[in-house]
């Protein structure tokens, strides 16, 4: 079982959908959870990062993190074609040799149709 | 200001040949990560430097994959008779190098090797 599963989709959307992307993980000593965003043919950027449980609102962006389940989400409102790209999620911790290690999920390939 | 950046971007080899992808990392990060992306895999962790510690290879695949770091700045990711499941994007990412944290990562384009 990997550290990060992560349904690899494509999903493609209208445009307005609220999206809704997800995550399990398997070792629950992680306490950093952190969302990328890849377009294609380029690196992953940072999009959210979240501590513990709960949520985190950034513009349309929420990253919601539940403990108890080992799940992590990433909803996107009123998604917009620009928004089509691969979202990666991810886990840091882990220690190794003094640092936290991050773990990448296999990342989901959203498409948003105009 | 510049980001990560890496060269070649693209680069085709013939099966058996050793190949060298570049990362330059952002001015004044002190850690500096490789990562092969490859169709079905994801990001997977290859190596990890810290400063002038001792690197982090845990995720190096086998013994023809080796990386250097010069300086504390440009590194250089080597690869020996390239095999064909080698062929995959491998990504430079770097981040400031606090201990203890989980840091942003920031990532280079990538160099996208084929082994043919």
């Amino acid at each position: 079982q990997k550290e990060v599963e992560q349904d690899p989709g494509p999903l493609s959307v209208p445009e307005g959908a609220i999206v809704s992307l997800n995550c399990t993980y398997s070792n629950s000593a992680f306490q950093y959870f952190m969302w990328y965003r890849q377009y294609s043919r380029k690196g992953p950027e940072l999009l959210m990062y979240t501590y513990s449980s709960g949520n985190k609102e950034d513009g349309r962006f929420t990253a919601q993190v539940d403990k108890s389940s080992k799940y992590i989400s990433l909803f996107i409102r009123d998604s917009q074609p620009s928004d089509s790209a691969t979202y990666l999620c991810a886990k840091g911790g882990g220690n190794s040799g003094g640092y936290q290690k991050v773990t990448f999920g296999i990342g989901t390939k959203l498409q948003v149709i105009p | 200001g510049a980001g990560v950046s890496q060269s070649p971007s693209n680069k085709v080899t013939e099966k058996g040949k050793d190949v060298e992808l570049r990362c330059d990392p952002i001015s004044g990060h002190t850690a500096l990560y490789w990562y092969r992306q490859s169709l079905g895999q994801g990001l997977e962790f290859l190596i990890y430097f810290q400063g002038n510690s001792a690197p982090d290879k845990s995720g190096l695949p086998s013994d023809r994959f080796s990386a250097e770091r010069t300086g504390g700045s440009v590194s250089t990711l080597t690869i020996q008779r390239t095999q064909q499941e080698d062929s995959a994007v491998y990504l430079c990412a770097s981040s400031l190098g606090g201990r203890g944290v989980v840091e942003t990562q920031y990532f280079g384009p990538g160099t996208r090797l084929l082994v043919l």
